[in-house]
């Protein structure tokens, strides 16, 4: 059964900093994962998406790592915002039992201090 | 190209009765997923469709149930609520493609008094 944990669960941060958030998961055969964020009520929106042969993805001020071996990957925030403020998930795609199974991590409450 | 959609965006239901929750996806997105998204357990999946068929389905009761038209449109149902069905109900859709992700509607949220 995959199981995928982020750390810290809240991130209190000063506008400007450089960040990191954490995801890690138990079951290295995955097809992708996938970052999103989420506004307090909100659906989902993505941010990045990583295939499984894939290191790395950037968009704009966000850099998301994979390390299969690891288990673990990374979202990087460049020069923080008080606009980033949200909730972060990851999103692990893998197969079981023939079918495709999503399972989300826990997410981390960023807040950035103005 | 027009975003996952959901109707309604906020329902008020009383214990016992039923609800239907609808989600249209992208154009061309022929798999949908339902999540329930509760501040105690998180997000957890409920099923999805593609073509018309739930080829997968989460750990919820029999309750729960869904379907999926021609046209990839979905609709989600709940009979006899409980006031912990109380919850954001969230739609994604993708292709079919193991290698693209999911895009999410903005949810329904679902108050159960």
């Amino acid at each position: 059964k995959q199981e995928v944990t982020q750390i810290p669960a809240a991130l209190s941060v000063p506008e400007g900093e450089n960040l990191v958030l954490n995801c890690s998961f138990t079951d290295s055969a995955i097809y992708n994962l996938q970052w999103f964020r989420q506004d307090p009520g909100k659906g989902l929106t993505s941010l990045l998406l990583i295939q499984s042969s894939q290191r790395e993805q950037t968009s704009g001020r966000l850099n998301a790592s994979l390390d299969k071996s690891s288990g673990r990957s990374t979202l990087y925030i460049a020069a923080s915002q008080p606009g980033d403020s949200a909730t972060y998930l990851c999103a692990v795609r893998r197969n079981s039992g023939g079918y495709q199974k999503v399972t989300f991590g826990t997410g981390t409450k960023l807040q950035v201090i103005p | 190209k027009a975003g996952v959609t959901q109707t309604p965006r906020y329902l008020i239901k009383t214990r016992g009765q039923q609800v239907t929750l609808s989600c249209s996806p992208i154009s061309g997105h022929r798999s949908v997923s339902w999540y329930q998204q509760t501040p105690g357990q998180g997000l957890q999946f409920l099923f999805e469709y593609f073509s018309e068929t739930q080829r997968n389905k989460g750990n919820f009761p029999g309750r729960f149930s869904g379907r999926q038209f021609s046209n990839s449109r979905s609709e989600m149902n709940v009979s006899t609520l409980e006031l912990g069905d109380s919850a954001l109900y969230l739609c994604a859709s993708r292709t079919d493609s193991g290698f693209e992700g999911q895009y999410f509607g903005p949810g329904t949220r679902l108050t159960v008094t």
